[in-house]
């Protein structure tokens, strides 16, 4: 069983809901991450949060908000998306701390689909 | 800038013929890691490898094995006798030294397809 979970593994919404993604990982990390994996486009960072610290990328647009209420669970909550924002929607965690040496766990992804 | 190219998108071979998958990366920083990733089907990456840039030893498990080359910024992985299960999306990826949160950069991908 995967150390990390996402729910819901697919989601279908409208251009006017709402809706949350969630992931929770179970390894003691102390860093989560939302991707985004588009056909034919590299992984995309989205979010980092380490050690309380956020990081974001600015080219992310507002209508993806992220919510890490504590180190295990996080989420992305999302309104009044695009259809271009149809994607994989990947979580991941890791080890915080100095050094780029730490590898990420990542979850199963959310296929998401705008309609 | 940090930069990471797998130049082949797609590669497909027939079961137990050998594979080489390039990766080829671009950074100022003089210390960094390099890994590379597997995606299945099922959609989770999984950690195959990681590789500081002063470790300059190839690796290799079972009938997996990585070549990192720093004079041609380069960390292509090998296959050898391939098996369909290995069918997937390969990816390399490059993350500086830093403090904090680990910020990889991924190449594009190669799917690989092992033909029965």
């Amino acid at each position: 069983e995967t150390g990390v979970t996402q729910t819901p593994r697919h989601l279908v919404m409208g251009m006017t809901n709402k809706k949350s993604l969630k992931c929770e990982q179970h390894l003691g990390h102390n860093a989560m991450y939302w991707y985004k994996q588009s056909a034919k486009k590299p992984l995309e960072l989205m979010f980092v949060y380490s050690l309380e610290e956020r990081v974001e990328n600015n080219s992310v647009p507002s209508r993806f908000s992220p919510e890490c209420p504590n180190s295990s669970h996080l989420f992305l909550h999302l309104h009044t998306l695009q259809p271009e924002d149809s994607a994989l929607y990947l979580c991941a965690s890791s080890q915080g701390g100095t050094g780029g040496f730490y590898e990420q766990y990542f979850g199963p992804g959310t296929r998401l689909t705008v309609t | 800038a940090q930069k990471v190219t797998q130049a082949q998108t797609e590669i497909s071979v027939v079961e137990k013929e050998d594979v080489t998958l390039d990766c080829v990366y671009e950074t100022r920083d003089t210390t960094y890691y390099l890994f590379w990733y597997k995606q299945p089907p099922s959609g989770e990456l999984v950690f195959l490898i990681r590789r500081n840039s002063f470790d300059e030893q190839n690796e290799i498990s079972g009938r997996y094995s990585w070549n990192f080359q720093k004079s041609t910024s380069s960390f292509n992985f090998t296959i050898t006798a391939s098996q369909v299960v290995d069918s997937a999306v390969y990816f390399c990826a490059l993350n500086p030294f830093i403090q904090g949160a680990q910020k990889l950069v991924f190449g594009q991908g190669t799917r690989l397809t092992i033909n029965p």
